[in-house]
Formats: C-alpha cells, structure tokens, sequence
C-alpha cells in the first residue's frame, strides 16, 4: 500500500535553533518527492522537489535531503524565524502508469511552531 | 498574476442542497485537482483531471462530481451535500502530473460548513 508517514506530528523550537523533519513513505514506483509549507488556512506553498537521483536541494534557509534505498527524506531549517510556524507536508508521486496516475501521497504534516 | 482562484473562500450550506466550488487558473496547466483537509488527517486527493474531457478518482470522491470542459476550470460538485462533508477544500493546478519540474500551485482554500 502507497503511503506517507511524518514525524514528529509536531514540534515546537525555540527562534534561532534549527530543527529537522521527517517523512518516510512507501510509494512505488517512485517518481518524485515535494515538500510544502502550509500556513493556517491557506494553501499549501512548494519548498522543494526531487526526483529519484538527487539527494539534496535547498530553497534558502530550507534543505531536504532523499535516501530512495531507504525511502526517507528529512527538511532541515536553519536559523528558524517565527514565519517559519506552519505545518510542513510531504507528497510523494508514482510514476504515472495504472492505478497510479495522476495521483499524489500525502503525510499528515508535522506542525512547526517557533517561539520567540 | 499567475495563481489559482477559488471561490467561494466561505460556505454555510444545509444538508441537500446542490452546491458548486468553482476553481479556475491562468497558468495553460493540464493537471487539476481537488483535495480536502480534516483535522489529524491531512490532504486527501478527491478527484484529478489530466486534462481537458479526463478525470479519474482520487482516494475520496464519494459524494463528489467534476467536470473539465475547459482547461482552465475545473469544478467541484456537491450534490447532495451532508455534514460530513464540512471540510477545507483546496484545487491545485500543475502543468503536468508528474513532471518533477514543477510544483502544484494551491488556491486559497474554500472552507465548507454543511450543517
């Protein structure tokens, strides 16, 4: 079964300190991974993307990692900012073939807040 | 501005009656989707179209109709709406479904209370 797994479901750090997530899925035939930054209310924003060869990407102060032997990618932020508070979400998509297209996997998000 | 328009952002509805969420984007994207996010359940796929006259089933289309008879929009159709239903509804667009160069752009969301 195709599924997307974060961790923690929350966290809370201090301003300044850097944190990392998680997501671990099982989606095959794998295509690509996404993360995306999701304040209350509003639509999910794109961090990040990668595909099945790359390992690394950043966007700013955002970095994810992918491990496709281990089926694990991790964001890592640095020098968090209270802007930085929202729920971060992991999709994952299959290669676009049976009952696999056009379909995304989603996790549950891990839900960020920074204090001051 | 390229993006994505939902409306409405708001909904109060009662149980039954026929309601339309429009989604609309200015971007020639083929892919559209439909979502729903509950509480402790994230992003739940309703339906996808891979383009004009193409729409399949995502994980929870019960309940739900769309239509894509023109690119740039692709509705949401509660036909019979119940309060099981009451949910943050999000469209996306990308250019194409599984190109890794791009992302889904979100609309703004439309927030559903069926009562």
């Amino acid at each position: 079964k195709n599924q997307v797994e974060q961790s923690p479901q929350s966290l809370i750090i201090l301003e300044g300190k850097n944190c990392t997530l998680q997501c671990n899925y099982t989606v095959s035939p794998f295509s690509n991974l996404r993360w995306y930054k999701q304040d209350t209310g509003r639509g999910p924003v794109s961090l990040t993307i990668m595909t099945f060869s790359e390992n690394t990407k950043s966007n700013g102060r955002y970095t994810a990692t992918l491990d496709a032997d281990t089926k694990q990618s991790s964001l890592h932020i640095t020098a968090s900012q209270l802007s930085d508070s929202a729920s971060y979400i992991c999709v994952v998509s299959a290669i676009n073939r049976g009952s696999t297209l056009g379909r995304l996997y989603f996790g549950r998000g891990t839900q960020l807040t920074v204090w001051p | 501005e390229a993006q994505v328009t939902q409306n409405p952002r708001y909904l109060i509805t009662v149980t039954g009656k026929k309601l339309t969420v429009t989604c609309s984007q200015n971007m020639n994207h083929e892919y559209m989707s439909w979502y729903r996010q509950d509480p402790g359940l994230g992003l739940r796929q309703i339906y996808y179209s891979m383009n004009v006259e193409v729409t399949d089933k995502g994980d929870v289309p019960e309940g739900y109709k769309v239509s894509r008879k023109e690119k740039r929009n692709f509705p949401l159709i509660l036909e019979s709406p119940s309060p099981n239903q009451t949910s943050l509804y999000f469209c996306a667009s990308s250019p194409r479904q599984g190109s890794s160069n791009y992302g889904y752009t979100f609309g703004s969301g439309t927030r559903l209370t069926v009562v």
